[in-house]
C-alpha cells in the first residue's frame, strides 16, 4: 500500500510571498489532515476534511490560510501572504474514516521564511 | 482544551529498557496513540490502545494505561541506537487527536 504523498519536501520562500503544498493521501482513505510542525513541538491540526467537505477548520488561520480537496482525493494547502511565523514542517494525514481510526503520515513540507 | 504533556528527553544504553511517559487531559478519549518520528520525516504509528484496556504489547513494545489518572507510557525492550528518534504520545476524541510535544528518545551504544 503507497503511503501519503507529499510535496514539495521543501520550500523556501521570503515574507509576504504565496506558497502551495501538495497531498495525495492513502488510496481510500476519506478523512484528510493537514498539521503544522514547529520545530520542538507536536503537530497541531490546522483543518480536517470528510471526503471534500470539511469537518474542523477551528484553528486554521483564515486570512492567510486556505485548503481544499476537490473530488475528494488529493488536497492543497496555500498560504497568501506568508509570515515569518509560518516557518514550520506542513503535515498531511489520512485516515480511513475518521472516527479513530490511525492516522498516517507523510514526510511533510519543510517550509522556511526569510 | 485538551492537552498532552511529555517529558522532553531520555537517554538510556543500548540493551537496555526505556520507558517514555505521557499525561492527559481529555477524559473522553478514546484511543491513545504512540507515534516514532525519525529526523526529515513524518510520523511513524508504532502501536495503539483502546481506552478501555489497561495494557497491550507489540514484540518490544508494551503500552500501559492507567484510565484513573490519565497516564500513558511506553516500554521499548532491548532498546536499539535504530530506536533514536522523537516519540509522541497523541489522544484521540471521535476522530481529532492532541498530540504532545513529543520525547526525544537517545540511545548510546
Amino acid at each position: 500500500e503507497a503511503g501519503v504523498a507529499q510535496s514539495p519536501r521543501y520550500k523556501i520562500i521570503e515574507k509576504r510571498q504565496s506558497v502551495a503544498f501538495w497531498c495525495n493521501p492513502i488510496s481510500g482513505h476519506a478523512t484528510l489532515y493537514w498539521y503544522q510542525q514547529i520545530l520542538g513541538q507536536g503537530p497541531k491540526l490546522l483543518i480536517q476534511f470528510q471526503n471534500n467537505g470539511v469537518v474542523d477548520d477551528s484553528q486554521l488561520p483564515k486570512d492567510r490560510f486556505s485548503a481544499e480537496r476537490l473530488k475528494g482525493v488529493d488536497s492543497t494547502l496555500k498560504i497568501q501572504p506568508a509570515k515569518l511565523e509560518d516557518s514550520a514542517v506542513y503535515l498531511c494525514a489520512s485516515s480511513r474514516d475518521g472516527r479513530n481510526q490511525p492516522q498516517h503520515f507523510g514526510d511533510g513540507t519543510r517550509l522556511s521564511i526569510l | 482544551g485538551e492537552d498532552v504533556e511529555q517529558s522532553l528527553f531520555l537517554s538510556v544504553r543500548e540493551g537496555d529498557s526505556s520507558v517514555i511517559n505521557c499525561t492527559y487531559t481529555d477524559s473522553s478519549s478514546t484511543y491513545l496513540y504512540w507515534y516514532k518520528q525519525e529526523p526529515g520525516a513524518g510520523l511513524q504509528l508504532l502501536t495503539y490502545i483502546f481506552s478501555n484496556m489497561d495494557m497491550k504489547q507489540d514484540q518490544r513494545l508494551t503500552v500501559l494505561l492507567n484510565k484513573k489518572d490519565k497516564h500513558l507510557s511506553l516500554r521499548i525492550a532491548d532498546t536499539q541506537t535504530g530506536d533514536s528518534a522523537i516519540y509522541f504520545c497523541a489522544e484521540s476524541n471521535a476522530g481529532k487527536s492532541t498530540f504532545g510535544d513529543g520525547t526525544t528518545l537517545t540511545v548510546k551504544p
